[in-house]
């Protein structure tokens, strides 16, 4: 157990379907992370929020929505999105030094 | 050029044996390296951080940093199967907090 908490484990959605990914951390970090590992490919940074502020978006696509309430929570909304979007979601928290995964979310957009 | 390269693997090696992964970066203003385990169908766990160079050890492994050579590699004593798994190296840049990972290699332990 990381301290970093994500839900659903698991999930199908088709191209039309609206979804949420959930993420909470325990650590007091302030820095929270989504990341997309995808077959064969390094884990693509995807957002990074330092106390609540998005500081980075690595040119993801609009149909990935994130949301980050407070330092503790934070969210990423899915509309219409395509098979290639299928992969490992991972959510992250750091203080600034040593970064802790969640378990992911495994999605698979059919 | 990729900011932080690895070997893809696999590495085999037989079990009790030393494991070497290598990883290197492009930028020279990386301040933080970790060394992350992976197992098949699991997330990311950290096993290891080092900040300045030289070695750093830690039980069966050491981390070991040059940064002239823009180099950092994780040493593996007295290999288990249990240690089979994906190892991904991670850089970040000082005064931002952007990880960022090389493709990982693939470690097997024969037994």
């Amino acid at each position: 157990e990381t301290g970093v908490t994500q839900t659903p484990r698991h999930l199908v959605m088709g191209m039309t379907n609206k979804k949420s990914l959930k993420c909470e951390q325990h650590l007091g970090h302030n820095a929270m992370y989504w990341y997309k590992q995808s077959a064969k490919k390094p884990l693509e940074l995807m957002f990074v929020y330092n106390f609540k502020e998005q500081t980075e978006n690595n040119s993801v696509p609009s149909r990935f929505s994130p949301e980050c309430p407070n330092s503790s929570h934070l969210f990423l909304h899915l509309h219409t999105l395509q098979p290639e979007d299928s992969a490992l979601y991972l959510c992250a928290s750091s203080q600034g030094m040593e970064a802790f995964f969640g378990q992911g979310t495994r999605l698979t957009v059919v | 050029q990729k900011e932080v390269e690895q070997n893809s693997g696999p590495l085999s090696v037989p079990e009790g044996a030393i494991a070497s992964l290598n990883c290197t970066y492009s930028d020279r203003g990386s301040q933080s390296f970790f060394w992350y385990r992976q197992y098949s169908g699991k997330s990311p766990e950290l096993i290891m951080s080092i900040y300045s160079n030289g070695d750093k050890e830690d039980g069966r492994f050491t981390a070991q940093l040059n940064k002239a050579s823009q180099y950092v590699s994780l040493l593996i004593r007295d290999s288990q199967p249990s240690d089979s798994a994906t190892y991904l190296c991670a850089v970040i840049t000082s005064g931002t907090y952007k990880y960022i990972f090389g493709t990982g290699t693939r470690l097997k332990v024969l037994a």
